[in-house]
C-alpha cells in the first residue's frame, strides 16, 4: 500500500513565479491536510480538504495562496508570485474515510525561492 | 500562551537511558494527541497516539496523557543512537486539523 506521494520533491522558483505542489493521498483516504514548515519553526496547518471541498483553509495566506481536490486526481496547493518568504517545506498528510484518524505525512515538497 | 508547549531542548542523554520529552497544552477541548518523529531533513512520521488518560505503551516508547494537569509525555526507554531526532507534540481540538509544538531535539549518545 503505497504511502502519500507529493511531487515535486524539491521545487526552485524565481520571486514573482508560481509553484504548484502535489499530492497523491494514500489508498483509500479522502481527507488531505496541507501544512508548511518554515525554516527552524515547527509545523503550520494551512487547509483541509476532501474531494472537491475545501473544508477548512484558516491556516492559509489570504492572497496568492490557493489549494483544491477535484475528484480525479492530486490535491494541489498553489502558490502565485511566490516571495522569498515563501521557501520552506511544504508538507501534505491524509487521513481515511473517518477523520477521528491520524493523519500520516507525505515526504514534502521543499521550496526555494530566489 | 502557545497552544502547545514542549520542553525548549535540545535533550541530550546516553545510550540506553531514557529519554523524557514534554508537552503541555492550553485547549480543555482537545480530543486527540500524537507523537511524531521528524529527522532532519525529512516528513514527520506518527510514533503514538493517545487519547484517555493513562499509559499507552508500544515496545521501547511510552505515551502518557493527564487531560486533567493538560499534559502528555513521551518516554523513549533504552535510547538507541537511531532514536537522534526532533520529536514533535501534536492534538486534535474540536476540528480535524492538527496544532503542533515547536519541537524537542533530542540527541542520544553513543
Amino acid at each position: 500500500n503505497a504511502g502519500v506521494m507529493q511531487n515535486p520533491r524539491h521545487l526552485v522558483r524565481r520571486r514573482g513565479q508560481e509553484a504548484r505542489l502535489r499530492c497523491s493521498p494514500m489508498k483509500g483516504h479522502s481527507h488531505v491536510y496541507w501544512y508548511r514548515q518554515l525554516p527552524e519553526e515547527g509545523l503550520k496547518f494551512m487547509v483541509y480538504l476532501q474531494k472537491e471541498n475545501i473544508i477548512d483553509e484558516s491556516g492559509m495566506p489570504k492572497e496568492r495562496f490557493s489549494a483544491e481536490f477535484p475528484k480525479e486526481g492530486p490535491s494541489i496547493l498553489r502558490i502565485q508570485q511566490v516571495v522569498r518568504g515563501d521557501s520552506a517545506a511544504y508538507f501534505c498528510a491524509s487521513e481515511p474515510e473517518r477523520a477521528s484518524y491520524t493523519q500520516y505525512f507525505g515526504p514534502g515538497t521543499r521550496l526555494t525561492v530566489l | 500562551q502557545k497552544e502547545v508547549e514542549q520542553n525548549s531542548g535540545p535533550l541530550s542523554v546516553p545510550e540506553g537511558a531514557i529519554a523524557s520529552l514534554n508537552c503541555t497544552y492550553s485547549d480543555r477541548g482537545s480530543q486527540s494527541f500524537f507523537w511524531y518523529r521528524q529527522y532532519s531533513g525529512k516528513s514527520p512520521e506518527l510514533i503514538m497516539s493517545i487519547y484517555s488518560n493513562g499509559d499507552k505503551e508500544d515496545g521501547r516508547f511510552t505515551a502518557q496523557l493527564n487531560k486533567a494537569s493538560q499534559y502528555v509525555s513521551l518516554l523513549i526507554r533504552d535510547s538507541q543512537p537511531s532514536d537522534s531526532a526532533t520529536y514533535l507534540c501534536a492534538l486534535k481540538t474540536s476540528g480535524s486539523r492538527l496544532t503542533f509544538g515547536e519541537g524537542t531535539q533530542l540527541t542520544v549518545n553513543p
